[in-house]
Order: structure tokens, then sequence, then C-alpha cells
């Protein structure tokens, strides 16, 4: 069966870096777009990022675009996302999610991971 | 900028009932649109695809319909199971775009 398993997160001071993984399992990762999702505390959902099946087209949201990279490693089916110059609005629990349709870029997410927690604090 | 406008923001409904959730896109998305439903503490899960299409294992009771910019989700007959979160968003032209969520709550 499909898995996301998120990991990385943690508390880091404001203008800190940090990088997250997203361990997949159950389906043949180089297939999907993977995407990353945040939600803050008590607030709703936010895309973040994605990345194409074979990792030649990344997209991100204009509130993390020059400071966060998305990145796959086929041979380690892991998704990344290093996150720099960290803000306290950028405190979430960051998930990642797979594209449901192969090789497409404009797709619904069918499956996601629990998340990992990130705190921007000082 | 693209957004996706959800209403109403909380949803008082008693078990048993209908609930009728609304979901209005700034700029026509054809079908281009999906369901999440969320608990407390948990990952979103998808429930509603290209705007009608249940996905895998979701029961009959949830229904989607609309095209263009105007959405809706159907709760035909409330469970307490269904008492959550929930969200539209938008996949179209590789942009991903979420609404700001419907809390449906026990009346």
């Amino acid at each position: 069966q499909v898995q996301l398993v998120e990991s990385g997160g943690g508390v880091v001071q404001p203008g800190g870096s940090l990088r997250l993984f997203c361990a997949a399992s159950g389906f043949t990762f180089s297939d999907y777009g993977m995407h990353w999702v945040r939600q803050a505390p008590g607030k709703g959902l936010e895309w973040v990022s994605f990345i194409r099946y074979d990792g030649n087209k990344k997209f991100y949201a204009d509130s993390v675009k020059g400071r966060f990279t998305i990145s796959r490693d086929i041979s380690k089916n892991t998704l990344y996302l290093q996150m720099n110059s960290l803000r306290g609005e950028d405190s979430a629990v960051y998930y990642c999610a797979k594209a449901t349709v192969a090789y497409a870029s404009s797709s619904e997410f069918d499956y996601w991971g629990q998340g990992t927690p990130v705190t921007v604090s000082s | 900028e693209f957004a996706l406008t959800q209403s109403p923001g909380t949803l008082s409904v008693s078990p048993g009932e209908r609930a009728t959730l609304s979901c209005r896109a700034s700029h026509s998305i054809t079908t281009s649109l999906a369901w999440y439903q969320q608990k407390f503490g948990q990952a979103p899960r998808l429930l509603i695809y290209g705007a009608s299409n249940r996905a895998t294992g979701i029961p009959d009771r949830f229904s989607g319909s609309g095209s263009g910019t105007d959405f809706t989700l159907t709760i035909s007959r409330l469970e307490p199971e269904d008492f959550a979160v929930y969200y539209c968003q938008q996949y179209g032209s590789s942009t991903w775009t979420f609404g700001q969520g419907t809390k449906v709550e026990i009346k």
C-alpha cells in the first residue's frame, strides 16, 4: 500500500534552515509528481511546492519562492524540501502528498503523509 | 490572483441530516476541482476529484457537482464520522489552491 512518511521537522531560529524528507513506498515513485503542503496551527491548507515526476519542472508558492527548494531522489524514493531564511510565518505542519495521475502536473492529491511539524522561533 | 472561497465557514447539522457546502472560484476552472476531508490531528483525505468523481473507498453519501466557478459538496445523511473540516482545491494549469475550509459541526 502507498505510504508517505515525513521527517526532519523541528524547532529552528528565524533566519535558519531545515531540510524535510518524505520517504515514499508502495508505488512507482518515478512516475508521479509530488507536492509539499503546509498547515499553520489552527489554519487552513496552503500549497507550498510541486516537483514533476522526472524532476525537471518545479513550482513554488509566492510565499516561499527563492527560499525553499524542492527535490527528489529516485534511487532513494525520497522527496525533499530545503527551507532557508525561515520566518515565523513558516511555522506549520508540513505534509508531502502524491499526485493521483501518473506523469501529470495538474492533478489532485490521492495520498498524504502524516506531516512533520516545523516551528520557527527564537 | 486566483482564489477559492468556501461558504459557510461553519455549518451546524444534526446527524442524519443533509449538508451542502459551497466553493466558488475567482475564475473558471472547468472541472479541475477536488474536495478533501480533514479530521482533527489527521492528514487530509481525498473525497472528490474532477468536481464530481468519488475517490476510491468514499461512501456514496458524498457527492460533488458544478463546473466553471461554482461547486458544491453534498453529504446526503451525516454520519458521526463526517463531522470534520472540508476543503476544496483547484489544480488546473500547474497551479494549486485551497479554499479556506468549511467546518461541519454537530448541531
